[in-house]
């Protein structure tokens, strides 16, 4: 099983901020099958990115995601009031597909 | 536009079945495109995928509890269900029930349904 550890738990930080999110694989995630989510309080997760880098449909392109082996990075390029939620990485290359722990984003 | 809907009790008894379906509607669950799932998330918690299933029932399963789930589907009613039986408190969460392509590089869980919060208490 791929363990996804995402880093740091916790950020503050004020709106029109840059950010980078981290999520290290515990091996090499197959053919860079890694996802990003955002979740709000009460709600669904909501697809970002996948394949590591290409943007869900309809997903402003303030959000990035860039990586490849073991290391993925989520990037926000100017935060939005709206964006301060927790963040998920998920990998599907290989089965169990499995899910880092979060990274919750909180305003200053 | 492809809606997920979860059902089912929303307390089950330690030792008892937890039985939940969704319900897809704005779509075909028989499409060969997609994969069907269910993720869950305990209260103040991370996600931990179940399982999937394709239309056809072909059927992939979390080795962590492989043992103790089922999932299946009915095309005529345009539903997917998920059994998870012998449940302790451990199983409580918010069960969601969600779409992943086919396509491999696009596998990702791309539409969700709005989850079903379970309790697992006597």
């Amino acid at each position: 099983e791929i363990v996804l550890t995402q880093s740091p738990g916790t950020l503050s930080l004020s709106p029109g901020e840059r950010v980078t999110l981290s999520c290290r694989a515990s091996q090499s995630v197959s053919s860079n099958y890694l996802a990003w989510y955002q979740q709000k309080p009460g709600q669904a997760p909501r697809l970002l990115i996948y394949g590591a880098s290409s943007g869900a449909t309809g997903i402003p392109d303030r959000f990035s995601g860039s990586g490849s082996g073991a290391d993925f990075t989520l990037t926000i390029s100017r935060l939005e009031p709206e964006d301060f939620a927790v963040y998920y990485c998920q990998q599907y290359g290989s089965s169990p597909y499995t899910f880092g722990q979060g990274t919750k984003l909180e305003i200053k | 536009q492809l809606q997920l809907q979860e059902s089912g009790p929303g307390l089950v008894k330690p030792s008892e079945t937890l039985s939940l379906t969704c319900t897809v509607s704005g779509g075909s669950i028989s499409s060969s495109s997609y994969y069907w799932g269910w993720i869950r998330q305990p209260p103040g918690k991370g996600l931990e995928w179940i399982g999937t299933i394709y239309y056809s029932g072909s059927t992939y399963y979390n080795p962590s509890l492989k043992s103790r789930v089922t999932i299946s589907v009915d095309t005529s009613k345009n539903q997917f269900s998920l059994k998870l039986s012998s449940v302790t408190a451990a199983d409580t969460a918010v069960y969601y029930c969600a779409r992943r392509l086919v396509v491999a590089a696009r596998g990702a869980f791309d539409v969700w349904g709005q989850g079903t919060m379970v309790t697992a208490s006597s």
